[in-house]
């Protein structure tokens, strides 16, 4: 199957500053990615999707301002969480995909802010 | 809204043991319905689906059918391995009352279920 990965694996960042996570799909072009975040024994929610060259499209109660999401190009997704805090530590998982196939998942990025 | 349902884990087997992970979904409109897979470091990985109702998904000698009466979809694997250890997503994407966004699906998940087999 096709390849999405997601960097880094794990990051540690201390309270108040920003983190960025990228996505990428390695050898399709991903018209559409997806941002999850899972809290432990918690289902992965929606945080946003974002389609290549617009804005991304948030779910309800999710802050666009603190959770910047770009999607430049074809293979490349970013989330950048801004302003960092504790209760901002997850695990965050992207997909990818093009239209009318399967979503392809990233490994997930661990978030702890200390 | 949606919402998926899975049994906690994590589930410990005994190698070549018969696994039944439950799943239960609410979904306002017809959908489709699948497992995914995240083996240890890596990315959830499809496992099966089944996109209506008495559809059989089966893949790596697990199945799982998409009962609407029951609004069910339980997975199961009648001889599991030490190699099945991971942790199982059951999810669904529903075309009528989800978000069609530029080709994208909306999925939407269970809590996971960790599987852990043992020889």
């Amino acid at each position: 199957g096709a390849v999405v990965s997601q960097h880094p694996s794990r990051v540690i960042c201390k309270s108040g500053t920003s983190v960025k996570i990228e996505c990428r799909s390695l050898d399709f072009q991903a018209t559409t990615m997806f941002w999850y975040r899972q809290f432990p024994k918690q289902s992965l929610m929606l945080m946003a999707t974002s389609n290549e060259g617009s804005k991304a499209t948030y779910e309800q109660g999710v802050e666009k301002d603190k959770f910047l999401i770009n999607h430049a190009s074809l293979t490349l997704s970013t989330l950048t969480v801004t302003s960092a805090h504790p209760e901002d530590s997850s695990f965050y998982i992207c997909s990818a995909k093009t239209p009318y196939a399967e979503a392809f998942f990233g490994q997930g990025t661990r978030l702890t802010v200390v | 809204g949606d919402s998926v349902t899975q049994m906690e884990g994590p589930v410990t087997l005994s190698e070549e043991a018969f696994l039944t992970i439950n799943c239960t979904y609410t979904a306002t409109g017809y959908p489709s319905l699948f497992w995914y897979v995240q083996y240890p470091g890596e990315g959830l990985q499809l496992l099966l689906k089944a996109t209506k109702a008495d559809d059989k998904g089966s893949n790596k000698g697990f199945e799982a059918t998409y009962r609407k009466e029951t609004t069910s979809f339980h997975l199961e694997k009648g001889s599991v391995q030490v190699s099945d250890s991971a942790v199982y997503f059951c999810a669904l994407s529903d075309l009528r009352s989800g978000r069609l966004t530029g080709g994208g699906n909306k999925l939407t998940f269970g809590t996971g279920t960790q599987l852990k087999v043992e020889l």
